[in-house]
């Protein structure tokens, strides 16, 4: 596709419930991000991916967080037992390559609201 | 350790005037990159400028430019002739190596910029 696509763009759980959280990058883009970015904040990096190897998971804020991108192209972050607090939108991004001066491409986030 | 800093939550422009967003920035590394991204309220986010930790001139893009001073640890991100449009939230992030080999990209608290008609 022509961009980063997202899906759903709106979800909204129930506590407790888990939630799947879709990401197509950009085709060819080696490396993807997922990010939380809660309202009037700047992202907040989670967790990244290149190629297929996820290589820094240092943001996951906790176990019930748990990303994957087992072809190296499309990508899902799962999180189980949603809590109140986990209501964000969540930020998937693409770059080219994995060197200091490739940008990142956005997609337009999915907005989860935890009731 | 907050490593991207922006200090202002809010700022005003004129339309037509020029406007000046800060960033401070904190790393040990030597390499490294600094971007700047716009997110209107629609809220997707816009890449509109890249910075290298090596790169001795100042990175422009159309109306926009990056006064970089790297021994300050700065990365101000400049926008000429302010227009209506440019009204959205501006945030300064910085890539750099991480332990694993990986790359990480980090961004700022934003800056919400209001441009007056």
């Amino acid at each position: 596709g022509a961009g980063v696509s997202q899906s759903p763009r709106y979800k909204v759980a129930k506590r407790g419930q888990d939630v799947a959280l879709r990401c197509d990058p950009i085709s060819g883009h080696v490396s993807l991000f997922w990010y939380q970015q809660a309202l009037g904040q700047g992202p907040e990096f989670l967790t990244y991916f290149q190629n297929e190897a996820q290589l820094d998971k240092s943001g996951l804020p906790s176990d019930r967080f748990f990303a994957e991108r087992p072809e190296g192209s499309v990508s899902t972050l799962k999180i189980q037992r949603t809590q109140q607090e986990d209501s964000a939108v969540y930020l998937c991004a693409s770059s080219l390559q994995g060197g200091y001066n490739s940008p990142l491409h956005f997609g337009n986030g999915t907005r989860l609201t935890v009731t | 350790a907050q490593k991207i800093t922006q200090t202002q939550p809010g700022m005003f422009v004129q339309e037509k005037e020029a406007v000046t967003l800060d960033c401070t920035y904190d790393t040990s590394d030597p390499s490294y990159g600094l971007f700047w991204y716009k997110q209107p309220s629609s809220g997707e986010m816009i890449f509109l400028i890249y910075q290298g930790s090596y790169d001795q001139q100042n990175a422009t893009e159309g109306r926009y430019s990056l006064n970089f001073q790297k021994a300050r640890k700065s990365a101000n991100l400049v926008i000429s002739a302010s227009q209506l449009g440019d009204s959205a939230m501006y945030f300064c992030a910085m890539r750099e190596v991480t332990g694993t080999g990986g790359f990480k990209t980090i961004f700022g608290a934003g800056t919400r910029l209001f441009v007056k008609a």
